[in-house]
């Protein structure tokens, strides 16, 4: 089984802050990566796919990248609606979500 | 527009069985693998189950194997989760998922005595 370790659990930025969230794969994942964003009491919403592809509808201050076993997330210009809590997920061999993070306002 | 959902959640005590299924329209619901992910309360996601579009192949999670049943019916386009055997740590809100793109609203399983 693939395993993957999200980096921070918890992440506290300001209006404006760019911030980074990473994920490694226990092994190569082949960029089969996806990024979701959660709000309290809602379903997981897919901000990225394949890595570094926006989802439609998704803003452009949101970003991805990565290859083989390590890929990153990015917010540029935190707005308010972006508090929410964040996930990976791997596909390439069934489904393995990262342990997610807490993006709260300083 | 894509819809998925679900129903069948509800308390039920450990060791009985609970059935939840997934409603799905405005697609070709037979075109499309399908999953259940699951949510402990305060804690993060957690796959549980893939079926393919012909319900040919399923795929679980290691603490669900032998105890879970995803199934489907594609006439009636609407995806199952047999659950038996309901353990304290399966409480959780449960979700149907289409290629991880579209999910359903979840529907929450409790399970104590």
């Amino acid at each position: 089984d693939i395993q993957m370790t999200q980096s921070p659990p918890s992440l506290s930025a300001s209006l404006g802050d760019k911030v980074t969230i990473t994920c490694q794969a226990s092994q190569n994942i082949n960029k089969y990566i996806a990024w979701y964003q959660q709000k309290p009491g809602k379903a997981p919403r897919q901000l990225i796919r394949y890595t570094s592809t926006l989802v439609s509808g998704t803003p452009s201050r949101f970003s991805g990248s990565g290859s083989g076993r390590d890929y990153s997330f990015s917010i540029s210009n935190v707005e308010s609606e972006d508090i929410a809590s964040y996930y990976c997920l791997q596909y390439d061999n069934l489904w393995t979500f990262g342990g997610g993070t807490k993006l709260e306002l300083k | 527009e894509v819809q998925l959902v679900e129903s069948g959640g509800g308390l039920v005590q450990p060791g009985r069985s609970l059935k939840l299924s997934c409603a799905a329209s405005g697609f070709t619901f037979s075109d499309y693998n399908m999953a259940w992910v699951r949510q402990a309360p305060k804690k993060g996601l957690e796959w549980v189950a893939t079926i393919s579009y012909d319900g040919s192949s399923t795929y679980y999670r290691d603490s669900v194997k032998g105890r879970f049943t995803i199934s489907r019916d594609n006439a009636k386009s609407t995806l199952y989760l047999q659950m038996d055997s309901l353990r304290s740590e399966d409480t959780a809100t449960y979700y149907c998922a289409r290629t991880g793109r579209y999910w359903g609203q979840g529907v929450m399983v409790t399970v104590s005595s």
